[in-house]
């Protein structure tokens, strides 16, 4: 199974834009790349996925690199409710499954 | 109502004690999955069930066992509780769509302790 790898923790301020990167050098050709967050108390929640072209939604972007060893989470504006844990995530497109990894702690400073 | 129930939410039992942590989903999805959660290492993957039929083993399946009784319902059980499997246990679901589907659903976890 393909890993992930991501910084332990990472700080923003509010109302700043964070980037929040992922490296996945052993990513296989039909490896879907997907990003979760969790909230204190919860379980994780879907943000983003993309296979080989940047996406965007309502929650946030993701950057994929051109040989898709590496991608980044953007939030263009953090606020205090995006403090969680991000976890990036690929998803084996022949067995469905999806293994974490530890992800990372974004702290939002007020 | 939540999409995914996992019952109970805590629980306390002691070593050697059988156990079973329950999951519904009213979201008919067929693919099913078990993790577990540690302080500092993120979610592990113990089985993951893609119908009633079909149920595969994760990273770390060995002490524990599962059920798919339906679509619906996917239990997991601990035969013979020991100290280090207390942690936060999350059920989830995802559809079986090709290409970009299969995002996964979780329910609240349910925090087991065994003393």
């Amino acid at each position: 199974d393909a890993k992930t790898t991501q910084p332990n923790s990472m700080e923003s301020n509010e109302e700043e834009p964070v980037h929040l990167p992922c490296n996945h050098s052993t990513i296989s050709g039909t490896d879907y790349i997907h990003w979760y967050r969790q909230l204190p108390s919860q379980g994780p929640e879907y943000v983003i996925h993309g296979l080989t072209s940047n996406v965007n939604n309502r929650m946030a972007s993701l950057a994929i690199a051109e040989d898709r060893k590496s991608s980044t989470l953007i939030l263009h504006r953090a606020t205090l409710r995006d403090a969680a844990v991000y976890y990036c995530i690929l998803r084996d497109t022949g067995t469905y499954k999806y293994i974490f990894g530890t992800g990372t702690r974004l702290k939002v400073l007020a | 109502d939540a999409d995914v129930t996992q019952t109970p939410r805590n629980r306390i039992t002691k070593t050697g004690k059988r156990i079973m942590l329950e999951c519904s989903q009213t979201k008919g999805h067929d693919r099913m999955y078990w993790y577990r959660q540690d302080p500092g290492l993120g979610l592990r993957l113990i089985y993951y069930s893609f119908d009633v039929k079909d149920i595969n083993k994760g990273e770390i399946s060995d002490g524990y066992s599962v059920s798919r009784q339906a679509q619906a319902k996917f239990s997991l059980s601990l035969e013979s509780a020991i100290p280090n499997q207390t942690a936060l246990y999350f059920c989830a679901t995802s559809d079986s769509g090709t290409g970009s589907f299969g995002t996964l659903h979780f329910g609240n976890g349910t925090r087991l302790t065994v003393t």
